[in-house]
């Protein structure tokens, strides 16, 4: 169990160019959640995986923002045409699925500045 | 809707001194509550868990959490802090569906020595 893992750990990008971040989860998890911290706040829900299937959006995931889990196993998160409003950490999670509520094991993040 | 809430944004404590971080919970039903740790540039680390049972609940580090019902509180507790123990500490509640967890805001905890 090596952990939850994300790459790039940072970014720096120009407004309106487009950048994609990966997170790998523990390897026997089948669930992928994704979250965005801002500065002084508690993360924030923005999406769901159960395998490859994505079954939760929050109203937060904007259409400039796409989430894919292809195979089941890791995940992209895509942000098109970045704004500054878009500087955050980005948190990655995963769980296994079972018959309750399963502990979910978070990655390092993606810290992202859009200048 | 379920939501978090907690009061302080900053505790300084004395290393040795006894802790104790508030955190509330708006939830109809019996909640699925959550504190998480995280130290600068890391991810959140899991401190303990409520699901059911034994409204004290046992976790790493040292730490423990109470759940009061009658409160809607789940206040985390450690009889002596170390230094290592400063960060950024969050209660979250899972959300009705099991499928994400709802945060608050945070506490900053500083160790003074």
């Amino acid at each position: 169990d090596t952990g939850v893992s994300q790459n790039p750990r940072h970014k720096i990008t120009k407004r309106g160019q487009n950048v994609t971040f990966r997170c790998d989860p523990i390897s026997e998890h089948n669930r992928l959640y994704w979250y965005r911290q801002t500065l002084g706040q508690g993360p924030e829900f923005l999406t769901y995986f159960q395998n490859e299937a994505q079954l939760e959006k929050s109203r937060l995931l904007s259409d400039r923002f796409s989430a894919e889990r292809p195979k089941g196993s890791f995940s992209t998160l895509e942000i098109q045409r970045t704004e500054q409003g878009d500087s955050a950490m980005y948190l990655c999670a995963s769980s296994k699925a079972g018959t309750r509520m399963e502990t979910q094991y978070f990655g390092p993040g993606t810290r992202l500045l859009v200048l | 809707a379920q939501s978090v809430t907690q009061p302080d944004i900053h505790i300084t404590v004395s290393e040795g001194a006894s802790l104790e971080l508030r955190c509330n919970y708006s939830y109809g039903a019996t909640p699925y509550l959550f504190w998480y740790v995280q130290s600068p540039g890391q991810g959140l680390q899991l401190l303990l868990k409520y699901f059911s049972g034994d409204t004290l609940v046992q976790g790493i580090k040292g730490f423990e959490a109470e759940f009061k019902r009658s409160q809607s509180s789940f206040n985390l507790r450690k009889p002596s802090v170390h230094w290592s123990d400063a960060a950024e500490y969050f209660c979250a509640v899972a959300n009705q569906a099991g499928t994400a967890l709802i945060f608050g805001k945070g506490t900053t905890l500083s160790v003074s020595s």
